[in-house]
C-alpha cells in the first residue's frame, strides 16, 4: 500500500524568507503526486500536480516541486514567502494499484507554514 | 462558476444518531469523492461516485454509505454515529470519469461534531 509522510508537522519562516516542505511516498508503482494548501475554515485547493514529463513542476502562488524519484520525494518550495501563504499544506499521491483507476488520493499528515512579519 | 458546495456548513449529534451530509459538484463534473479529515490529519478517503455507481471504497465501516443522484450530486449517510465520527467532512468532484490523472476540486466540508 502507498503512504505519504511529510517530514515536518509545522514550519515557521519570516516574510520574504524561502520555504521548503518536505513530502516523501512509498509506493511500488508509478504514482502521481499533488500538493493542495488548505486555510483555515476552507476546504483544499489544488497547488500544483506531477503527472508526468518534467520533474520540476510549477503551480499556482509561485510555488513549485520537484519530483525525486530515486529519492521518492516530491519537495514544496517557494523562494519568497509572504503573510498570505499562512496554511496548512498537505502532500498526496494517487496511485494505480490492483487495477482500479479511480483517483483515489492519500493524504500526507500536514505541514502548517506560518509566516511571520 | 460557483465551486463544489456542501450542506450543512456545520453540524452537532449525539452518539447512536444518523446523519446525511450534502454535496453538489461543480457544473459539468460527473465524479464526486468523499474524504473524512479528523483533527490534525490528513484527509482520509471514503467513497468514489461516477454515474451514480460506487467507483471505490475506503476502509470505512459498514455504517458509511453514500449515493450519487441523476444530477451528480451526492450524500454521504453515516448511522449509529461514534464519538470518532466527529471530522471535517470534504467532498471532491473531478470532471472526468475519476480516474488517477484527474484534479479533484474540493469543497469548504462540513464540520460533524458528535457528542
Amino acid at each position: 500500500a502507498q503512504s505519504v509522510t511529510q517530514l515536518d508537522s509545522q514550519v515557521p519562516v519570516f516574510e520574504e524568507a524561502p520555504v521548503e516542505l518536505r513530502c516523501n511516498y512509498s509506493s511500488s508503482v508509478s504514482v502521481y503526486l499533488f500538493w493542495y494548501v488548505q486555510y483555515p475554515n476552507q476546504g483544499l485547493q489544488l497547488l500544483l500536480k506531477y503527472l508526468s514529463g518534467s520533474t520540476l513542476v510549477k503551480g499556482i502562488n509561485g510555488f513549485e516541486a520537484e519530483f525525486n524519484k530515486s529519492q521518492t520525494s516530491f519537495h514544496l518550495r517557494k523562494p519568497s514567502v509572504h503573510i498570505s501563504d499562512t496554511a496548512e499544506y498537505f502532500c498526496a499521491v494517487s496511485v494505480n494499484a490492483g487495477g482500479t483507476s479511480y483517483g483515489k488520493l492519500t493524504f500526507g499528515q500536514g505541514t502548517i507554514l506560518t509566516v511571520h512579519p | 462558476d460557483a465551486g463544489v458546495t456542501q450542506s450543512p456548513t456545520h453540524l452537532i449529534k449525539t452518539r447512536g444518531q444518523h446523519v446525511t451530509l450534502r454535496c453538489s459538484p461543480i457544473s459539468g463534473h460527473k465524479s464526486v469523492s468523499w474524504y473524512q479529515q479528523v483533527l490534525g490529519q490528513g484527509p482520509q478517503f471514503i467513497f468514489q461516485y461516477y454515474e451514480k455507481e460506487e467507483r471505490g471504497r475506503g476502509n470505512f465501516p459498514d455504517r458509511f454509505s453514500a449515493r450519487q443522484f441523476p444530477n451528480y450530486s451526492s450524500e454521504l449517510n453515516v448511522n449509529a454515529l461514534l464519538l470518532g465520527d466527529s471530522a471535517l467532512y470534504l467532498c471532491a468532484s473531478s470532471s472526468g470519469q475519476g480516474t488517477l490523472q484527474e484534479t479533484q476540486y474540493f469543497g469548504p466540508g462540513t464540520r460533524l461534531l458528535v457528542l
